[in-house]
């Protein structure tokens, strides 16, 4: 079982409000990623990381932010969270090798309204 | 533009009964294509992972195949269980001019297996 881990795993909340999705791995991967999913739909990454102080945005564009101050830690933030950011977020990291596994948290599903 | 498709988009199937699902895609230049199974309010989890080379690769009761020629992919469950209803998602992993590589999911088929 992956050691990469997201809290909370359900947040419902109020239009306006500023949230931060946790997400933290033990396995000293370098690379992290965060997923927007919607139900019966595709992942879309939204943000990824390959490194300390390293973020990038993804394919699909999002009004979240990102940050990675340490290894094991790549927070989620919503500055001012709308009805159209509810969605399941999930985080992921992987090892350096290309073709080594992404290993997938439990994901955030969050509910504003 | 990379594509991932599967089909069928949902099944239902008697406990005990074989199925298989199907990813077609249309990534390059091609890395790896991963089979993923993700339960309701879960984050996926891999089930096999198949390189060029690979034409078949097993793990318990799945089995996955690849034609890397025809660019597609197939994941037969042998036996099915209750706890095997889920998604089932097919990832192609493409390399990546930038380095890495870039992953394209598709949108999963919904398998609900029943007593």
């Amino acid at each position: 079982e992956a050691d990469i881990y997201q809290t909370p795993r359900y947040l419902v909340i109020g239009t306006g409000k500023k949230i931060t999705l946790e997400c933290s791995q033990t396995m000293g991967h370098d690379k992290m990623y965060w997923y927007q999913q919607d139900p019966g739909m595709e992942l879309h990454l939204i943000h990824y990381s390959y490194g300390v102080n390293s973020t990038e945005k993804g394919d699909l564009s999002s009004e979240s932010t990102v940050s990675r101050i340490r290894t094991e830690h790549f927070p989620l933030t919503l500055e001012s969270a709308r009805p159209s950011h509810t969605s399941q977020y999930l985080c992921a990291s992987k090892g350096y090798e290309d073709g080594s596994e992404q290993y997938f948290g439990p994901g955030t599903r969050l509910t504003v309204t | 533009k990379n594509q991932v498709e599967q089909s069928p988009q949902s099944l239902i199937i008697l406990e005990g009964k074989n199925c298989t699902l199907q990813c077609n895609y249309t990534v390059s230049p091609f890395s790896n294509l991963r089979w993923y199974k993700q339960d309701t309010g879960r984050g996926p989890v891999s089930l096999t992972i198949m390189t060029f080379s690979e034409n078949t690769k097993s793990n318990g009761r799945y089995t996955a195949t690849l034609d890397a020629d025809t660019k597609q992919s197939s994941l037969h469950i042998t036996a099915s269980q209750l706890s095997d209803s889920a998604s089932y998602i097919c990832v192609v992993s493409a390399l990546w001019t930038g380095g890495g590589n870039k992953l394209t999911f598709g949108t999963g088929t919904q398998l609900k297996v029943e007593l």
